[in-house]
């Protein structure tokens, strides 16, 4: 069945540095990639989307990168911030459900002062 | 816009209760979808709706009834409460297939 990995599942970086998440999937149909922070005690929210007809897109520290032949893509953020720090989720859309996402299991990110 | 409101945010169970989560949203979205999460395994789709009248299962429905009056509305309903329902829940919306959600603040559910 489908299947969307996300690694690492944990992350520690020193503010400034950068980070950057991967996930693969396996549905060669997906067209459509989010990316989703949650602090805790609250729901996930939208940061960045990338669609299969884009390799790149940026929104100022946050950029995601999408290969459609290898079936992977990536969240990279810059210069990172206390402020980053939070559960990150890609998710991709699961075949034969009208588009619903199938979420990777999260990254937690640490970005130390 | 009051965005996606669930209620209540807080709930503990006795095995065997009954009870509906509410959800509701203001965006006029047409896709609506309950979600469960559990540590370590992510979030996991239970039921969605692509419109009033329209609803569907996800990848773990047991247990679990939603039905889809209105376009703003979207309640879970659990049958017969289990330990395994513990859980966070979130229900999300969104305009479209090739979308991002909109998620609620979640609903933290006990049962004991």
């Amino acid at each position: 069945g489908e299947n969307v990995e996300q690694h690492p599942s944990t992350l520690s970086v020193q503010e400034g540095d950068s980070a950057v998440i991967k996930c693969t999937y396996s549905d060669s149909a997906s067209n459509y990639f989010p990316w989703y922070k949650q602090e805790l005690g609250k729901g996930p929210q939208l940061i960045i989307d990338i669609r299969s007809n884009v390799g790149e897109k940026k929104d100022q520290r946050i950029a995601v990168t999408l290969n459609k032949t290898a079936k992977h893509f990536s969240l990279h953020i810059t210069e990172t911030q206390p402020e980053d720090s939070a559960v990150y989720f890609c998710a991709a859309p699961r075949g034969g459900s009208q588009g619903n996402l199938i979420f990777g299991k999260g990254t937690k990110l640490s970005v130390k002062p | 816009n009051a965005g996606v409101t669930q209620t209540p945010k807080f709930q503990v169970l006795k095995t065997g209760q009954s009870m509906t989560l509410q959800c509701a949203q203001d965006m006029n979205h047409e896709y609506m979808s309950w979600y469960r999460q559990d540590p370590g395994m992510g979030l996991r789709l239970i039921h969605y709706s692509v419109g009033a009248g329209i609803t569907d299962q996800g990848e773990v429905p047991n247990g679990y009834n939603v039905s889809r009056s209105t376009t703003e509305d979207f309640p879970l309903r659990l049958l017969s409460a289990a330990p395994s329902q513990t859980s966070v829940y979130f229900c999300a919306s969104r305009p479209g297939r090739v979308y991002g959600y909109t998620f609620g603040s979640g609903t933290r559910l006990t049962v004991v």
